[in-house]
């Protein structure tokens, strides 16, 4: 029973194209985060939902979409792909805002080409 | 001053060694810890929360200086199976950007035979 899932696992791409990924958790946790995680290893904050309501838009740029359509699911979909986007994207959980565990799904490798 | 620093290492030891990390934040209102482990290609996971008062689990000890706002993490007799990642991370409290969970770039540790 994996608890948080996002899929695909793997996504290879070419620029310009438009792709999405999906995530979801089976925890019943209230809040939701999209992290990327970059060439250098540095795991950073996209996104975060606190049920189904956006609550975190770090400086994101605007290709990049989130969409809760309930407490369970959060997606991600990028639009006009850019070599720059390749990169492992994480989706979490957690009960509350940051203060506790957040639990991450296996990532996303995004490969643009 | 980037919200969670750390030595990225690597660090390589010896089984049976004892190996410390250390990792500094920004935010003296900051109120929840963690130490997150991350294996090669796979997602951070908790390792241990880290309470004022200093805590231990097993071969590990999670160390608070809240004056110093400096955290630590003390592994000993390292096992094979240690060779990670270690990933810092520090909450921002609520009021000021909502909670979000800040990651340090990690500490790279090999245990060798």
């Amino acid at each position: 029973d994996t608890a948080v899932s996002q899929t695909p696992k793997y996504l290879v791409t070419q620029m310009g194209n438009d792709k999405s990924i999906k995530c979801e958790q089976n925890l019943g946790h209230d809040t939701m985060y999209w992290y990327k995680q970059d060439s250098k290893k540095f795991l950073k904050i996209m996104f975060s939902y606190n049920n189904k309501e956006l609550i975190i838009n770090e400086t994101v740029p605007n290709r990049f979409s989130p969409k809760s359509p309930d407490k369970a699911h959060l997606n991600l979909h990028i639009n006009s792909l850019e070599l720059g986007d390749s990169a492992v994207y994480f989706c979490a959980s957690s009960q509350g805002v940051g203060t506790t565990e957040a639990f991450f799904g296996q990532g996303t490798r995004l490969t643009v080409v | 001053r980037k919200e969670v620093e750390q030595d990225p290492g690597p660090f390589n030891v010896p089984e049976g060694a004892t190996v410390a990390f250390n990792c500094t934040y920004s935010n003296s209102a900051s109120q929840s810890f963690f130490w997150y482990r991350q294996d090669c290609r796979k997602e951070p996971k908790l390792l241990m929360s880290v309470y004022s008062s200093g805590n231990e689990d097993g071969r590990f000890t999670a160390q608070l200086n809240r004056a110093s706002q400096y955290i630590s993490l003390l592994i000993r007799d390292s096992k094979l199976s240690d060779s990670a990642t270690y990933l810092c991370v520090v909450n921002m409290p609520r009021g000021s950007t909502l909670g979000r969970l800040y990651f340090g770039r990690g500490t790279q540790l090999t245990v060798w035979p």
